[in-house]
């Protein structure tokens, strides 16, 4: 049973400060890992890939991975309100598979 | 403007009627996806299909769900006879998967619900 594993929070951010996000993952046989955002009512919303160990940063987001512990984390620099949201970590065996999902983590960044 | 298009949005039905619920990927894309969420559960795969055809479907249930991808612009997810449990918010994604990268991008969801 492939399971990826999140801190349900929620997580309490002043704005301006770096919000970082955690999860885990069961499968050591998952190549691709996904954040996505997902306001309330609204459907994900992808914001970073990452596939390989080591870091990926795209604007205020990093996205890191340590296969070894598989682990994937997600740092968001500069966190402001319109940031507050649940963060879903996925991962993917790869190819044309579906994604585990987290149950996600609740973020609120406090003006 | 390239998105996943999903219809109805929100749908209301009585137990044991049945619900179809329809899937337009993003142009290009050949892997469609059907996921449902729940509160309890969170985000579930249902089903897949790769240039139509389908890959997986082993996280549906089989005597009540069905889905389909009649052509390339279409996929359908089908309960029949719907049931209370059912209640959900049902999303669609597309993707085109190549090697480990799959990226998957989500319509906006069918919210159901069954009295």
């Amino acid at each position: 049973q492939k399971e990826v594993e999140q801190n349900s929070g929620p997580l309490s951010v002043p704005e301006g400060a770096i919000a970082s996000l955690n999860c885990t993952y069961s499968d050591r046989g998952s190549q691709s890992f996904f954040w996505y955002r997902q306001y309330s009512g609204k459907s994900p919303e992808l914001i970073m890939s990452i596939y390989s160990n080591g870091d990926k940063e795209d604007g205020r987001f990093t996205a890191q991975l340590n296969k070894a512990s598989q682990y994937v984390s997600l740092l968001i620099r500069d966190s402001q309100p319109s940031d507050s949201a649940t963060y879903l970590c996925a991962a993917s065996g790869g190819g044309a598979d579906g994604l585990t999902f987290g149950k996600g983590t609740h973020l609120i960044i406090q003006p | 403007d390239a998105r996943v298009t999903q219809t109805p949005r929100h749908k209301v039905t009585e137990m044991g009627q049945e619900v179809t619920m329809r899937c337009q990927p993003i142009l290009g894309h050949n892997t469609v996806f059907w996921y449902r969420q729940t509160m309890m559960q969170g985000l579930e795969l249902l089903a897949y299909f790769r240039n139509r055809a389908p890959l997986d479907d082993s996280g549906m249930p089989k005597d009540r769900f069905s889905a389909e991808m009649p052509d390339a612009t279409l996929a359908t997810l089908k309960i029949q006879p719907s049931e209370p449990r059912d209640s959900a918010v049902y999303f669609c994604a597309s993707g085109t998967p190549l090697g480990p990268y799959n990226e998957q991008f989500f319509g906006p969801g069918t919210r159901l619900t069954v009295l």
